[in-house]
């Protein structure tokens, strides 16, 4: 079993569609990151979790909303997306918060296509 | 705010050859940790190497260093020995112990050719 997985790996939905994006990790870690990847551009952090609590919101838009009912499980919900949130969507966990300071462990990630 | 530059979008090394990739960064603060990221075409982001700013000695891992110029906001990464397995996707990010997130550089494409 790979530390942190996601699912799906692909997903192809409508604007109108509503849909959620699926992180798990086994590494017994605390904090668990969304992170944005688009092309030819930085990856962007969107959420931050640290024991399930959300602690940071890099002002995303509200049609994404995660959730994180514990500290092994994150979800991205999503709904009425518009074709510029097509991306790489990867999620991470590190040990706790201070994943600035410590290794972040990452998630194979989901690619997103909003048509 | 902290900023990460990578200026080599593109690089490509013969194999059993050293390469090194640039990265810059602005800070205003003292304290605080650079990584370098690998991400190979599978997708999976896995760290390369880590250094805290306040050691002055530069980070190795086998075939894998790390020029870390504090003064002039440098942290490049050397990989000698190139492997066909190194053809990655690097990011350099730097890590900020007031905020606790992590800002990423835009990338620079590896290709080792054999």
């Amino acid at each position: 079993e790979t530390g942190v997985t996601q699912t799906p790996r692909h997903l192809v939905m409508g604007m109108t569609n509503k849909k959620s994006l699926k992180c798990e990790q086994h590494l017994g870690h605390n904090a668990m990151y969304w992170y944005k990847q688009s092309a030819k551009k930085p990856l962007e952090l969107m959420f931050v979790y640290n024991f399930k609590e959300q602690t940071e919101n890099n002002s995303v838009p509200s049609r994404f909303s995660p959730e994180c009912p514990n500290s092994s499980h994150l979800f991205l919900h999503l709904h009425t997306l518009q074709p510029e949130d097509s991306a790489l969507y990867l999620c991470a966990s590190s040990q706790d918060r201070q994943g600035a300071l410590d290794t972040q462990y990452f998630g194979p990630g989901t690619r997103l296509t909003v048509l | 705010a902290q900023t990460v530059t990578q200026s080599q979008p593109e690089m490509s090394v013969q194999e059993a050859e050293t390469v090194t990739l640039s990265c810059t960064y602005d800070t205003s603060e003292s304290d605080y940790y650079l990584f370098w990221y690998k991400q190979p075409p599978s997708r999976q982001m896995i760290l390369v190497i880590r250094q805290e700013a306040y050691k002055q000695q530069n980070a190795t891992e086998n075939r894998f260093s790390v020029n870390f110029q504090k003064a002039a906001k440098s942290f490049s990464l050397k990989i000698s020995d190139s492997q066909l397995g190194d053809a990655a996707m690097y990011f350099c990010a730097h890590g900020s112990s007031n905020t606790g997130k992590l800002i990423f550089g835009q990338g620079t494409t590896l290709q080792v050719k054999p």
